[in-house]
């Protein structure tokens, strides 16, 4: 199988504050990951996409000094949510793929972040 | 770029009753169709896709069907149960295609089943 892992599932952060969101893909090596964000009742946003010991590419509209991304190693993709407000609070989801000539994407559980 | 619209946004069926659900793309270049399932405070679930050179693919109680001419793919559920009630999204790549795993979502469709 292909298992991708977020933690925490959820948060809970005082505005001003950073959070950071881990994503592992753990039976798998993932050079691609990539995050979303999804209001309620909505559907997914792609926020950026996170290249392993590269800059992420931001999709348009997002900043990508407030939301810092990292993808230090084959498994692990962070997103630091920086000086969070309460417009930031949202359900934030990241996949992985095997990549290649493989298109199936393996989505985490998500992360609930709220900020008070 | 590639734009992609689902359609019902809500269904309710009883149980036992199919559920049908439509997605459009604009991209006749896409070549890869997956449907995602999800449930509350949960990430979303491959449950079936489906890729350009066929037509139809089918999974127990679950079915995808492709027409690339008219560009529209839909899921079919067959002897639907109350657990099927969940979110369900469809997806494409992007266009022009990209990193392998990058999708557009469509809006979703709710879907319930009454017992």
């Amino acid at each position: 199988g292909a298992v991708v892992s977020q933690h925490p599932s959820w948060v809970i952060c005082k505005s001003g504050t950073s959070v950071k969101i881990e994503c592992r893909s753990l039976d798998f090596q993932a050079t691609t990951m990539f995050w979303y964000r999804q209001f309620p009742k909505q559907s997914l946003m792609l926020m950026a996409t996170s290249n392993e010991g590269s800059k992420a590419t931001y999709e348009q509209g997002v900043e990508k000094d407030k939301f810092l991304i990292n993808h230090a190693s084959l498994t692990l993709s962070t997103l630091t949510v920086t000086s969070a407000h309460p417009e930031d609070s949202s359900f934030y989801i990241c996949s992985a793929s095997h990549g290649g000539a493989s298109t199936e994407a393996f989505f985490g559980q998500g992360t609930r972040l709220t900020v008070v | 770029g590639e734009n992609v619209e689902q359609h019902p946004s809500t269904l309710s069926v009883q149980e036992g009753d199919s559920a049908v659900i439509k997605c459009t793309y604009s991209d006749s270049a896409s070549n890869y169709f997956p449907w995602y399932k999800q449930e509350l405070g949960k990430g979303p679930q491959l449950i079936i896709d489906i890729r350009s050179n066929v037509g139809e693919k089918k999974d127990q109680r679950i079915a995808v069907t492709l027409n690339k001419t008219a560009k529209h793919f839909s899921l079919h559920i067959t002897e639907t149960q109350p657990e099927d009630s969940a979110v369900y999204f469809c997806a494409a790549p992007p266009s022009p295609p990209g990193n392998t795993g990058k999708l557009i979502f469509g809006q979703g469709t709710t879907l319930q089943v009454k017992p």
